[in-house]
């Protein structure tokens, strides 16, 4: 009975590095998302997947910001050329379908120095 | 705009004193308004979905209710392990709009 894992938990990059954070959901899970969580805020939407295909990236930041599903499960978000505004806590949250109650994983934290 | 709006930001409770969470959302078309608790360092955790105004759910010491504007989390005689962020997010079929959340401290 595994939940949503997320790898890895914490991350310290220097401003300009490229850094991959990796969620893996439940399995059977058709819907993925990613969030972004500044400390003391709630959870800001990022993108959304159905199995393999982004259907939304509206919330993505900057083209920085770039998320993959390619085989419907495991999902990466990866940005490149960090900056400073980038640290926050990123959340990856799977779901049965699009509109059922989606479970958490526990967060990658990523601070840019 | 969409948005949800939670209060009070912060709540100290007694042991076994009674109150209540309010989130307050402004979407066009709600198709689910949802409750989760987060502890630190965690991911939030699922705690009730509310569809329709009226609804009502409950588990242990917690009881959400649903109207067409805004939704309650009751907490009844709560202890100090329920002390945490509680967080709402509202569905409009496009998009989960989270809260900043209430932070909730239980002192025995």
């Amino acid at each position: 009975g595994a939940g949503v894992s997320q790898s890895p938990r914490y991350k310290v990059a220097k401003r300009g590095q490229d850094v991959a954070l990796r969620c893996d959901p439940i399995s059977g899970h058709v819907s993925l998302f990613w969030y972004q969580q500044a400390l003391g805020q709630g959870p800001e939407f990022l993108t959304y997947f159905q199995n393999e295909a982004q259907l939304d990236k509206s919330g993505l930041p900057s083209d920085r910001f770039f998320a993959e599903r390619p085989e419907g499960s495991v999902s990466t978000l990866k940005i490149q050329r960090t900056q400073q505004e980038d640290s926050a806590v990123y959340l990856c949250a799977s779901s049965v379908n699009r509109g059922g109650e989606q479970y958490f994983g526990p967060g990658t934290r990523l601070t840019v120095t | 705009e969409d948005q949800v709006t939670q209060s009070p930001e912060a709540l100290r409770l007694q042991e076994g004193e009674s109150s209540s969470l309010n989130c307050s959302y402004t979407v066009s078309g709600l198709r689910g308004l949802f409750w989760y608790r987060q502890d630190p360092g965690k991911g939030p955790e699922f705690l009730f979905t509310l569809y329709s105004a009226g609804e009502e759910k409950e588990k242990e010491r917690l009881k959400a209710t649903l109207t067409k504007k805004e939704s309650f989390l009751h907490i009844t005689a709560p202890k100090p392990e329920d002390s945490a962020t509680y967080l709402c997010a509202a569905d409009d079929f496009n998009k989960f709009y989270f809260g900043s959340g209430t932070k909730l401290n239980v002192k025995p």
